[in-house]
């Protein structure tokens, strides 16, 4: 079975901190992504990442940037956190080239900024 | 631009039977998928679709209508674990996954 662990099930920072998310995936997969969900909006696509050292912005990148040093890990980065990036998070990952693979989640990572 | 849509709630009783339908808007098509996620956990994957017709998993089954932009998730014998919200998303011509808001599916004795 797949799996995708984010580090934190629930984090609260601090305006203007710099924020740290982690995903970790087992199954060798080449994609990862990173989503935030708010009520009654879809999954938003924040940055993605076809391969080691690989990133593309998605819909909503802007105050974020991410990381993917090594396969597995994909890490997402808040430069200075606002009350506008309280949010739900998942980091997802899939397999394949121009993938029609579904995507498999993370348990989320509910980030709480003050 | 590019949408997605899907009633934001449904109820429906155990046992019986619910359509959650799924309207789309996209540049291009490379497939459908649903995904079922309960209140506080990460999304499953259910199905995928890119050729037209019915797709029938279980208890669950998935339709695609290609020329009229139009899906559906078909669940039979309702249990209360169906409660959850059903996400529909489309593949896009990029293969970028274009996500619909959910639909909250409220299952009653």
């Amino acid at each position: 079975d797949v799996k995708v662990t984010q580090s934190s099930r629930y984090l609260v920072k601090r305006t203007g901190e710099k924020v740290f998310l982690e995903c970790v995936q087992d199954m060798d997969h080449e994609n990862m992504f990173w989503y935030r969900q708010d009520p009654g909006l879809g999954l938003r696509l924040i940055y993605f990442s076809y391969d080691v050292k690989m990133k593309e912005k998605g819909d909503i990148p802007e105050g974020y940037s991410v990381s993917r040093e090594k396969k597995e890990r994909f890490s997402l980065i808040l430069e200075s956190a606002s009350t506008n990036q309280t949010s739900m998070y998942l980091c997802a990952s899939s397999s394949g080239d121009h993938s029609n693979q579904p995507q498999h989640f993370g348990d989320g990572t509910r980030l709480s900024i003050l | 631009g590019q949408n997605i849509d899907q009633p934001t709630e449904m109820t429906a009783t155990e046992g019986a039977i619910v359509q959650i339908n799924c309207t789309y808007q996209t540049s291009g098509f490379n497939g459908l998928f649903w995904y079922q996620q309960h209140a506080g956990e990460a999304p499953t994957f259910l199905s995928y679709n890119v050729l037209d017709g019915l797709e029938e998993k279980g208890r669950f089954s998935s339709f695609l209508s290609r020329s009229k932009g139009y899906s559906y998730l078909l669940l039979k014998e309702l249990q209360m674990k169906d409660s959850a919200s059903y996400l529909c998303a489309v593949l896009d011509s990029n293969y970028q996954l274009i996500w619909g808001a959910g639909t909250k599916l409220i299952i009653k004795p």
